[in-house]
């Protein structure tokens, strides 16, 4: 089973943020909490990650509570092109690197 | 331009003919991984390499084999298809444990 849950969908105004939520509150101390956006049936596209701290790049930001069991991608305006399912996953690498995507938000951004 | 690159995009085959899809990156990536997405279900593992000659099962590699003889290959092998693996299938690189995976463009397998 996954290790996260999230809405199975959202709807989103254009130019308004976009925060899609992310529970995962088994999640342990040195797994790193990622996600990544699908357009259709194109490959996966990362979009950021974290381990304890905010993070913020070009696409999003991701803001993670401070006990680490649930998160939020905040896309700041969004825009048609960012309608798409958002995969919020935990990822720990160690002696090995299994990778379970549970089945995402399907983000619609209405115009 | 950094990319992994899978071919075929397409490929219809018959029960049992084996095949072989291709995944390549260009960007000397340690991991690797494929993954197949299947209407319902998702995106599942099936195989993953942390480094040359060095791989492991993930979720469903039942009917699957990789191969890791150099860094930037990792080929899926299907030796005998059946039309349950009909599926598209993504195979991903990353450079190490704090960086995201990049995604290849998809192989669409149908097995009839």
């Amino acid at each position: 089973d996954a290790k996260t849950t999230q809405p199975p969908s959202m709807d989103c105004a254009e130019g308004r943020a976009a925060n899609l939520p992310c529970n995962h509150s088994t999640i342990s101390g040195n797994e790193y909490v990622y996600w990544y956006r699908q357009i259709h049936s194109q490959g996966p596209q990362y979009i950021i990650h974290g381990l304890k701290n905010n993070e913020t790049n070009e696409m999003a930001s991701l803001i993670i509570t401070e006990d680490r069991k649930s998160s939020t991608l905040i896309l700041p305006h969004a825009t048609l092109r960012d309608t798409a399912v958002y995969y919020c996953i935990v990822r720990v690498v160690t002696s090995y690197d299994k990778v379970i995507f549970g089945p995402g938000t399907s983000l619609s951004v209405i115009p | 331009e950094a990319q992994v690159t899978q071919n075929p995009r397409y490929l219809i085959t018959v029960t049992g003919k084996k095949l072989t899809v291709t995944c390549s990156q260009n960007m000397n990536h340690e991991y690797m991984s494929w993954y197949r997405q299947d209407p319902g279900l998702g995106l599942r593992q099936i195989y993953y390499s942390m480094n040359v000659e060095v791989t492991d099962k993930g979720d469903v590699p039942e009917g699957y084999k990789v191969s890791r003889k150099e860094k930037r290959n990792f080929p899926l092998i299907l030796e005998s298809p059946s039309p349950n693996q009909t599926s598209l299938y993504f195979c991903a690189s990353s450079l190490g444990a704090g960086v995201g995976y990049t995604f290849g463009s998809g192989t669409r397998l149908t097995v009839v």
